[in-house]
């Protein structure tokens, strides 16, 4: 069974660029993550959806950051304009329902100069 | 108050030996659950093992068992018999319900495990 999908895995830009990451779920699965985690913490989630609706968006900055899920499959994550604080690594993950065990991708490392 | 607290963060550990990494929790939801996930320096969250509110016993994956005290609030990992291979980060994340039939994950800030030879 394929896993999480993610790219790019990495990503440099200069502050106030704009920047996108992609994200394939497991097949099958109705709940995606997004989180972010800056170095030497823990993940934050950003947003959740339930298949294409947004269920949890409360931590994410919205001046800034967007995310869609067309279709309840693929999703993506986009910061405009980028600030230095932004980086970090951006996770996601998808699980068969909510609340049950979350499957991750690898990441994108996002360094912002 | 932080709803997930790790308080190592560090630990070592000989090869071949068991080792215990702490977490305690708070919250006021009963149906909650835990979670364990190691990263390695690769970056990837790994799922390790899953501990119910309701579960009357300790949850055991292969190596790895939860030492759940629920009156303490503690959900302490354990694994036995360290490899090498278990040098990572290890991360405790609690479930609650957030609205409706909708849950959410809140990590800890992470224990970083190194296994010497």
């Amino acid at each position: 069974e394929a896993g999480v999908a993610q790219s790019p895995r990495y990503k440099i830009i200069e502050k106030r660029q704009s920047v996108a990451f992609w994200c394939n779920p497991i097949s099958g699965h109705a709940t995606l993550y997004w989180y972010q985690q800056i170095l030497g913490q823990g993940p934050k989630l950003l947003i959740q959806f339930q298949n294409n609706g947004v269920v949890d968006d409360s931590q994410l900055p919205k001046d800034r950051f967007s995310a869609e899920r067309l279709k309840g499959v693929d999703s993506t994550l986009k910061i405009q304009p980028a600030k230095l604080e932004d980086s970090a690594v951006y996770l996601c993950a998808s699980s068969l329902d909510s609340g049950v065990e979350q499957y991750f991708g690898p990441g994108t490392r996002l360094t912002v100069t | 108050a932080q709803k997930i607290t790790q308080t190592q963060p560090g630990m070592f550990v000989q090869e071949k030996e068991a080792v215990t990494l702490d977490c305690t929790y708070d919250t006021s939801d009963p149906s909650y659950g835990l979670f364990w996930y190691k990263q390695p320096s690769s970056g990837e969250m790994i799922f390790l093992i899953y501990q119910g509110s309701y579960d009357q016993q300790n949850a055991t994956e292969g190596r790895y068992s939860l030492n759940f005290q629920k009156a303490r609030k503690s959900a302490n990992l354990v694994i036995s018999a360290s490899q090498l291979g278990d040098s990572a980060m290890y991360f405790c994340a609690m479930r609650e319900r957030s609205g409706g039939s909708n849950y959410k994950l809140t990590f800890g800030k992470g224990t970083l495990l190194t296994v010497n030879p």
